[in-house]
């Protein structure tokens, strides 16, 4: 069974600072998918960003990206240019890029980040 | 927004009474799950449902069953609720992206369950 830790439970980021969140998964699998959610006081679970194990390219949506290191088990997630609205928990997840009951989510713990004015 | 709703978004209940939570869809999506947050645990799969009348149970299963009798709707209900249900639950599907039909599961905004 696939696994995900975050081991940081709390990061904290002056405005307009970079900070780098950790993810390490556990798979035997050679190809997957890996998400980084975020997740605002309304409770609301939002995509931040996907990337798909084949693809050597690390993921970016705008101020948002990744480092991913396949051979590690490693997928980071680095928010550049905080903003206070970036303050939420964010969760890493796995998932198989098989269907059926492999297509469900494996979540994270969860790392709470702080932005500070 | 991948058209998901569920009801009620909050419910304070007894112990030993039955709860039932609705996930509502309106794009047609084949597969939908429920999943349950708690402190320290992250989110964990329930049951999904991969059609209407087929389903199977996730990680965490005992204590709910769940319905889906047309494609929209997915049910989950607590047949007995106990304290340890005392949960934030969430629905979720599978949508494959315009641009890299990477399914991709987007959530419904969330239950809020006390059982007193």
């Amino acid at each position: 069974a696939q696994t995900v830790t975050q081991s940081q439970p709390e990061m904290s980021v002056q405005e307009a600072e970079t900070v780098t969140l950790s993810c390490t998964y556990d798979t035997s699998e050679s190809d997957y998918y890996l998400f980084w959610y975020k997740q605002p006081p309304s409770r609301q679970m939002i995509l931040v960003i996907r990337q798909e194990a084949y693809k050597q390219q690390n993921a970016t949506e705008n101020r948002f990206s990744v480092n991913f290191q396949k051979a590690a088990k490693s997928f980071s997630l680095k928010i550049s240019d905080s903003q206070l609205g970036d303050a939420a928990m964010y969760f890493c997840a796995y998932r198989s890029i098989e269907g059926g009951a492999n297509s469900k989510l494996t979540f994270g713990k969860g790392i709470t980040l702080s932005v500070r004015p | 927004d991948a058209g998901i709703t569920q009801s009620p978004r909050h419910k304070v209940t007894e112990t030993g009474t039955p709860v039932t939570l609705r996930c509502h869809q309106t794009e047609n999506h084949r597969y939908m799950y429920w999943y349950r947050q708690d402190p320290g645990h992250g989110l964990r799969l329930i049951h999904y449902s991969y059609g209407v009348k087929d389903t199977d149970k996730g990680e965490v299963s005992d204590g709910y069953s769940v319905s889906r009798s047309k494609t929209e709707d997915f049910l989950l209900t607590l047949e007995s609720a106990t304290s340890s249900q005392t949960s934030v639950y969430f629905c979720a599907i599978n949508s494959p992206t315009a641009s890299t039909f990477t399914d991709t599961q987007y959530f419904g905004p969330g239950t809020r369950l006390t059982v007193l």
